[in-house]
């Protein structure tokens, strides 16, 4: 089976570092969200892109985090500086959307857990 | 936004059928309904999805009625492997292209 692969798995660093989370989307998905989870907050739609063009970051902290896809098999999510309260898992999705039919659904990967001491 | 209610933990034993409800009031005409399951420390995972009346796969139902004001997965036979939290979301232009999750139903199955 197609998969979304999110690197790393798992990171730890402290407080004030830049932390890069990558994630590649299935060839030939055209849409790409990425996720914060936390216990507090549930599933939190940081920002969102359709054809490598972002189209919504709403949902994201300005300051601090940023949002690219660089090309079509790259994505990337970027804290800098990381704070404690980052502190979550990350999760990426893609799926192919075509004009207003169905998506028949998302394919998320495993996530990144990001732990800033 | 379409906003989504679903109750927040069922519990169930093994073999039984489950039915989670989900409630959208304002879902609009393009709209169409999916369910995701998560289990700990995974990805949610794609389910099922619909307009309306019955779909059906091989992982659960899906029954919409006309109004598509509600929507019920069904899960048949369950088993100690579907513990997971189940999401219910609309989804379509009019909610911008986003895919929301709301709290979602923490299913616990009993052996």
């Amino acid at each position: 089976d197609a998969r979304v692969t999110q690197t790393p798995r798992d990171k730890v660093t402290e407080m004030g570092q830049e932390v890069t989370m990558r994630c590649q989307p299935i060839l030939g998905h055209n849409t790409v969200f990425w996720y914060r989870q936390t216990m507090m907050q549930g599933l939190e739609l940081l920002a969102y892109f359709r054809n490598r063009a972002p189209l919504d970051d709403s949902g994201m902290p300005k300051d601090r985090f940023s949002a690219e896809m660089p090309d079509a098999t790259l994505a990337t999510l970027k804290i800098q500086p990381s704070e404690p309260r980052d502190s979550a898992v990350y999760f990426c999705a893609s799926g192919l959307v075509s004009g207003t039919s169905y998506n028949y659904g998302y394919t998320f990967g495993s996530g990144t857990r990001l732990t800033v001491v | 936004l379409a906003k989504t209610t679903q109750p927040i933990s069922m519990d169930s034993y093994e073999g039984q059928e489950v039915n989670i409800t989900c409630s959208h009031n304002n879902i609009a005409t393009n709209d169409y309904i999916t369910w995701y399951q998560q289990f700990p420390s995974q990805g949610p995972r794609f389910i099922i999805q619909g307009y309306k009346t019955k779909v059906t796969n091989e992982v659960a139902s899906l029954f919409i009625p006309a109004d598509r004001k509600s929507s019920t997965l069904s899960l048949p036979r369950v088993s100690l492997s579907d513990t997971a939290v189940y999401y219910c979301l609309v989804e379509g232009p009019n909610q911008g292209g986003k895919l929301i999750f709301g709290q979602g139903t923490e299913l616990s199955v009993k052996p």
